[in-house]
């Protein structure tokens, strides 16, 4: 599987935007980019994916560099809800599970 | 979004005896459920693969004598751990594949497994 490199750590306040990025210089043309969050003591969970265009759900945005080689996941207005670790994984194609790396911890501040 | 579910959320358990954890796809069917195993300040790592009907597929190093994994309907899959040691206390965490165009994985909330 393609490597993704992700900052250990970020901190945010509250009610700010948090761009948290993510590099993937090795990414093939058929790989998602999916980023999942993991809150303390829980399971990880969905937030956005995309392959090649900018993406835009509920929860986030996600922007996808032209290359491809990097993405960014934006949350738009933090809150203390969102302190998490947020994991950006390349999913290949005809391999379905996901291999996950260290990620970033984003701590909120209030 | 989908739901799966989890049970137990924790279980203490003796060394020697055996655990069972299930897993549940609540408003999905899922012809394919992971198995993850976390330790304490480390990533997720992939046990085995469960395809409904057929075999697991374990990953490198996973003892698949040790890790029975069973997944019968489209529901539910569950993972024993067999004659379980101390070292065998993780966070033992199920996803499913939501089929169709997104095939995306929905993870359950984790059970704790300590081992005494």
């Amino acid at each position: 599987d393609a490597k993704t490199t992700q900052p250990n750590s970020m901190e945010s306040n509250e009610e700010e935007p948090v761009h948290l990025p993510c590099n993937h210089s090795t990414i093939s043309g058929t790989d998602y980019i999916h980023w999942y969050r993991q809150l303390p003591s829980q399971g990880p969970e969905y937030v956005i994916h995309g392959l090649t265009s900018n993406v835009n759900n509920r929860m986030a945005s996600l922007a996808i560099a032209e290359d491809r080689k990097s993405s960014t996941l934006i949350l738009h207005r933090a809150t203390l809800r969102d302190a998490a670790v947020y994991y950006c994984i390349l999913r290949a194609t005809g391999r379905r599970a996901l291999t996950f790396g260290s990620g970033t911890r984003l701590q909120v501040q209030p | 979004g989908a739901v799966v579910s989890q049970h137990p959320s924790r279980v203490i358990c003796k060394s020697g005896t055996s655990v069972k954890i299930e897993c549940r796809s609540l408003d999905f069917q899922a012809t394919t459920m992971f198995w993850y195993r976390q330790f304490p300040k480390q990533s997720l790592m992939l046990m085995a693969t469960s395809n409904e009907g057929s075999k697991a597929t374990y990953e490198q190093g996973v003892e698949k004598d040790k890790f029975l994994i069973n997944h019968a309907s489209l529901t539910l899959s569950t993972l024993t751990v067999t004659s379980a040691h101390p070292e065998d206390s993780s966070f033992y965490i199920c996803s499913a594949l939501a089929g169709g165009m997104r095939e995306t994985q929905y993870f359950g909330p984790g059970t704790r497994l300590l081992v005494l």
